[in-house]
């Protein structure tokens, strides 16, 4: 059974913070890593989708990292903006050929 | 236009009942999902689907089937609904298994 795993839980910063978060996931029978940006009452909205081992992708203010070796990827998010506020969900897609979602992380910038 | 529709939004039944939920992408995929998003606010992903496999989460009961009518649409299909079935369904598509997947809006069940 996959373990995708996200920390922190919860993250409160500052209006121009910057800031990252991390995903865990078996690093064995890999095949892709998936972050999603949820936003409270909508549905979730795809950032990135990383394959190879050091990918980087970047989007606006925001980039990931992916090590498939170690098994974890970050996401990071430069002078974070009260709009970022949401949940921040990573998928892997491995054995068993499905995405197994983490928990989240729950972002909230104050102004 | 909305790329992935879902119908009903919202649903209240009693146990027992028989329902189903609708799916609809107008994005040309090939591949089609439904999640359960659990009481922990969990996406848990219940079947992946497209025009020759079908991947069943083990987890899912056999209360719970997809139907596809064609390409564009999955169905989620629930017999004999139970209290602990309620929660919010959520339907997505994506051109292949390992690429993005774009979601629905999600339906709310509650099951009286």
């Amino acid at each position: 059974i996959l373990n995708v795993e996200q920390s922190p839980q919860s993250l409160h910063v500052q209006e121009g913070d910057s800031t990252n978060f991390t995903c865990s996931f078996p690093s064995s029978n890999f095949y892709a890593l998936h972050w999603y940006r949820w936003e409270t009452a909508k549905s979730p909205e795809a950032l990135f989708v990383m394959t190879l081992n050091g990918d980087e992708k970047k989007k606006g203010r925001i980039s990931a990292t992916l090590n498939t070796k170690e098994g974890y990827s970050y996401l990071y998010i430069k002078g974070s903006q009260p709009e970022d506020s949401a949940t921040y969900l990573c998928a892997s897609h491995g054995a068993g050929n499905m995405l197994t979602f983490g928990g989240g992380t729950r972002l909230m910038v104050k102004t | 236009d909305t790329a992935v529709s879902q119908t009903p939004k919202y649903l209240v039944t009693q146990m027992g009942n028989d329902k189903s939920i609708k799916c609809e992408q107008n994005l040309g995929h090939d591949t089609m999902y439904w999640y359960k998003q659990d009481s922990k606010k969990f996406l848990k992903i219940m079947f992946s689907y497209n025009n020759k496999e079908l991947i069943i989460n083990e987890t899912v009961p056999n209360r719970f089937s997809p139907k596809s009518p064609d390409k564009a649409h999955l169905n989620l299909h629930i017999n004999s609904l139970e209290l602990g079935d309620s929660a919010v369904y959520f339907c997505a598509s994506s051109q292949d298994r390992l690429a993005k997947q774009y979601f629905g809006p999600g339906t709310r069940l509650t099951v009286l």
